[in-house]
């Protein structure tokens, strides 16, 4: 079946730093790949996204290219800030008819000043 | 933002009694998922719906039923809660199946507590 890999942290950085959250997946066929981002007492909301390989998706500063060579999502950011504190999903979903989407655990990011 | 709404956004209640969560949608969107979300497991599916009356389970269904009647409205129901079912519920909502990356709106949350 379809699995994600993620860290669950806590990653902790100073503002302005790199950041690096690795995703890797398994998953037959096709899959689209997403990262949600999850601030305090909300919901998830979608960051960005990418639907085939060698696709870069990006949103406020992040980025994420679609790797089926090493079956990777990996989410960067090259200066955080503290607004940008939250916990991270990365996430796939196979295409074609209803296929649920598969969530990581989450990696929680804490930035501080 | 998408319309959804959850209600109660939180609730305490005891082993062994009913509890009903609410999901309202304005967008008409077809697709409702239900998901619990606990510390080490991420956000796990418990039942989604295609349409009206049309439900399936997810990995987690046990202990957990749903019903929709309209298409903006999805019920969650834990007929005798118990203090495993202890969680966060997120309800979701998307256009569209099949080919493409459709993504899922979430509403807010409920934070439900079984004593």
């Amino acid at each position: 079946g379809n699995s994600v890999t993620q860290m669950e942290g806590p990653v902790t950085l100073s503002e302005e730093a790199f950041l690096t959250i690795n995703c890797t997946y398994t998953a037959t066929g096709y899959p689209s790949l997403f990262w949600y981002v999850q601030y305090p007492g909300e919901g998830l909301q979608l960051l960005l996204k990418a639907t085939k390989a060698d696709d870069k998706g990006s949103n406020k500063g992040f980025e994420a290219t679609y790797r089926k060579e090493t079956t990777s999502f990996h989410l960067e950011k090259g200066s955080v800030q503290v607004s940008d504190s939250a916990v991270y999903f990365c996430a796939l979903r196979n295409s074609g008819g209803y296929q649920k989407v598969t969530f990581g655990i989450g990696t929680k990011l804490q930035v501080i000043p | 933002d998408a319309g959804i709404t959850q209600s109660p956004r939180h609730k305490v209640t005891e082993t062994g009694t009913p509890v009903t969560l609410r999901c309202h949608q304005t967008e008409n969107h077809r697709y409702m998922y239900w998901y619990r979300q606990d510390p080490g497991h991420g956000l796990r599916l418990i039942h989604y719906s295609y349409g009206v009356k049309d439900t399936d389970k997810g990995e987690v269904s046990d202990g957990y039923s749903v019903s929709r009647s309209k298409t903006e409205d999805f019920l969650l129901t834990l007929e005798s809660a118990t203090s495993s079912q202890t969680s966060v519920y997120f309800c979701a909502i998307s256009e569209s199946q099949g080919v493409g990356a459709y993504e899922q709106y979430f509403g807010p949350g409920t934070r439900l507590t079984v004593t």
